[in-house]
């Protein structure tokens, strides 16, 4: 199974501020996906990447997939307390079947307003 | 519109006890299924999944088991539960390659 390492796992940060949360593997993957997730609640998908240094925005939120599909990154720009939430990354898990996923830990991120 | 619905939202049961979670999906046919778990710290895991109707495939092997009794209906059981089978259970559909569509999962709390 590859495996996902996010970081950093807990992050505060104050209304209007930008940041930055990380998804790397030493594996390749054919895509990425990132979700949100809230408490007591499941995740949402927010988006899928699938080419190598591609680049996808959603809002403030920014996407990027590394060039060698190693690694992907989420970008928050003037960020609001509404972004607070459980971000996780996803890949394809190649040693699965059925399309599983294989996920990362997750990067729990605070807006204090 | 595709929706997919889990009961309970949250359980309390007793150590040893039986476990039966339900999920339906509305709007698709013949979809992939899926159950994960999800415990403070450890991510989401893949406990099961299923192609079809009474096919079911085991990612982990656990005291809990599931069924596919119907094209749209996705259950997880459990004959006996254990304290560590507490967590957050959720259950999913393949949209497309690649891409799932999670429930709004149950909460089970074995004491």
């Amino acid at each position: 199974t590859q495996l996902l390492e996010q970081s950093p796992q807990f992050l505060s940060i104050q209304e209007g501020e930008n940041l930055t949360v990380y998804c790397n593997s030493s594996s390749v993957f054919s895509s990425l996906q990132w979700y949100r997730q809230e408490p007591g609640e499941g995740p949402v998908l927010l988006v899928t990447v699938v080419t190598g240094g591609e680049v996808k925005k959603l809002k403030r939120l920014t996407f990027q997939f590394g060039d060698a599909r190693k690694d992907s990154s989420l970008h928050i720009t003037a960020a609001q307390p509404g972004d607070t939430g459980l971000y996780l990354c996803a890949g394809p898990d190649s040693g699965g079947g059925a399309d599983g996923l294989t996920f990362g830990k997750g990067t729990h991120l605070i807006i204090q307003p | 519109s595709q929706t997919i619905h889990q009961w309970p939202a949250t359980l309390v049961q007793p150590v040893g006890s039986p476990l039966s979670l339900e999920c339906t999906v509305e709007g698709t046919s013949n979809p992939n299924l899926y159950w994960y778990r999800q415990a403070a710290g450890r991510g989401l895991q893949l406990l099961f999944y299923s192609v079809g109707i009474g096919q079911i495939s085991s990612e982990v092997p656990q005291n809990l088991s599931a069924s596919r009794p119907q094209d749209r209906q996705f259950i997880l059981s459990s004959k006996k539960l254990l304290l560590s089978d507490s967590g957050f259970y959720l259950c999913a559909w393949t949209g497309g390659p690649e891409t799932q569509y999670f429930g709004p999962g149950t909460r089970l709390l074995v004491l």
